[in-house]
């Protein structure tokens, strides 16, 4: 089945630093979410990116379906940027649900 | 802000009780989705509609049901509550195969 899994589980920074969030995911993936889940609990949308590069502001995101890895970059992390970065797939095959990977914790110290 | 709404934020009750959650999609998306997320499980699917029909289950619950109304809102029935149900349950709609856009999330704590 489709599997997603997301590293390093915890990262913890110090506020400037720059840092970058990987996730693994199986064959029959045809989309690639990436998302923040602030520490107020809500899913915020980054990006939807099934493949090439995106940029938006101080994140961007890259994934390469072929070797089926996708990358979020954070540079010049602030405080607001902490919380849990989930990257979710759709499996192909008609499917519409997102399988979430278990996430990366982020915090960033001032 | 996602343009999903979700009522109520909060919701405490006991083990034994029903209650219903309620998702308004944004304008113009026909698919509804709900999500369970839990500390054990992480963020799981449970259940898909589209214009009103069931289109795809995952690991819902018997004891658990959703339905979509004509104006396209959802709302999820949770029955015989047991501790284990306490979660956050998500909503998400989007266009068919497109980006899903997530609502800010009930939580629900049964005591």
């Amino acid at each position: 089945g489709i599997q997603v899994e997301q590293s390093p589980p915890d990262l913890i920074l110090q506020e400037g630093a720059n840092s970058t969030l990987r996730c693994n995911f199986s064959d029959s993936v045809n989309n690639l979410q990436w998302f923040h889940q602030n520490p107020w609990g809500q899913l915020i949308n980054l990006f939807y990116i099934p493949s090439g590069t995106k940029q938006n502001g101080r994140l961007s995101a890259t994934t390469v379906a072929t070797e089926r890895y996708s990358l979020l970059y954070i540079s010049s992390s602030q405080t607001t940027d902490s919380g849990v970065y989930f990257c979710a797939g759709l499996s192909q095959g008609g499917s519409e649900k997102l399988v979430f990977g278990k996430g990366t914790k982020l915090t960033v110290n001032p | 802000d996602s343009g999903v709404t979700q009522t109520p934020k909060h919701l405490i009750t006991a083990t034994g009780q029903r209650v219903t959650l309620r998702c308004s999609p944004r304008s113009g998306d026909l698919s509804v989705y709900w999500y369970q997320q839990s500390l054990d499980q992480g963020l799981q699917f449970l259940i898909q509609y589209y214009n009103g029909e069931e289109r795809a289950k995952g690991n819902i619950l018997e004891r658990f049901s959703a339905q979509q109304f004509p104006d396209l809102h959802s709302e999820l029935n949770l029955s015989s509550l047991e501790l284990g149900d306490s979660a956050l349950y998500f909503c998400a709609s989007a266009r068919s195969g497109d980006t899903q856009y997530f609502g800010p999330g009930t939580r629900l704590t049964v005591l």
